[in-house]
């Protein structure tokens, strides 16, 4: 699986989009991009994912660029409940014996 | 509330014992994965189960084993406990029926300390 970037830690004030960038320079042309977000102990929870088009639901929208080097992450108007380390993760379309690696993530708090 | 059911929420112990994690994955579900959260060293892939038969396998160590029953529940063994086994366990269901797909659906965990 590809290796992703992402900044430890950002800010964001409450109502604002936040938006959340993420760097897979090396992803392979089969690799989907998806989000989790855990929130403080809890279960990961999905949130997204895209392989080319940008995507939307009712949780967030994912932006993607052309040459799919680079992804992000807008939470439209983001609530005090949003805050939680958010992660993005490059997989193998055919997820199969492959696994969800989780890397740090970046912790995003959203401030009153 | 993502349906997957984990059962204890909260277990503390001594070095040494065996501990079983129970996990039930949503309705429907095939496939079951377990990941470790310790402070450390983040969320980890553990291992997963799809429809029975161990389907993959991460960084898990030889004193754990889980298995996965005929009602898709599954239970994640840990024997020998050491202090460095305290950790939050996560198992995780997929919606997805082939089992090939990134979008889990994660239990609220299993909380071990070992002392």
């Amino acid at each position: 699986d590809a290796k992703t970037t992402q900044p430890p830690s950002m800010d964001c004030a409450e109502g604002r989009a936040a938006n959340l960038p993420c760097n897979h320079s090396t992803i392979s042309g089969n690799e989907y991009v998806y989000w989790y977000r855990q929130i403080h102990s809890q279960g990961p929870q999905y949130i997204i994912h895209g392989l080319k088009n940008n995507e939307t639901n009712e949780m967030a929208s994912l932006i993607i660029t052309e040459d799919r080097k680079s992804s992000t992450l807008i939470l439209p108007h983001a609530t005090l409940r949003d805050t939680a380390v958010y992660y993005c993760i490059a997989l193998l379309s055919n997820f199969g014996n492959e696994k969800l690696t989780f890397g740090t993530g970046t912790r995003l708090t959203i401030i009153p | 509330d993502s349906g997957v059911t984990q059962t204890p929420k909260h277990l503390i112990t001594a070095t040494g014992q065996r501990v079983t994690l129970r996990c039930s994955p949503r309705s429907g579900d095939l496939s079951v994965y377990w990941y470790q959260q310790s402070l450390d060293q983040g969320l980890q892939f553990l291992i997963q189960y799809y429809n029975g038969e161990e389907r993959a396998k991460g960084n898990i160590l030889e004193r754990f084993s889980a298995q996965q029953f005929p009602d898709l529940h599954s239970e994640l063994n840990l024997s020998s406990l050491e202090l460095g086994d305290s950790a939050l366990y996560f198992c995780a269901s997929s919606v997805d029926p082939s089992g090939n797909t990134g979008e889990l659906f994660f239990g609220e965990g299993s909380r071990l300390t070992v002392l």
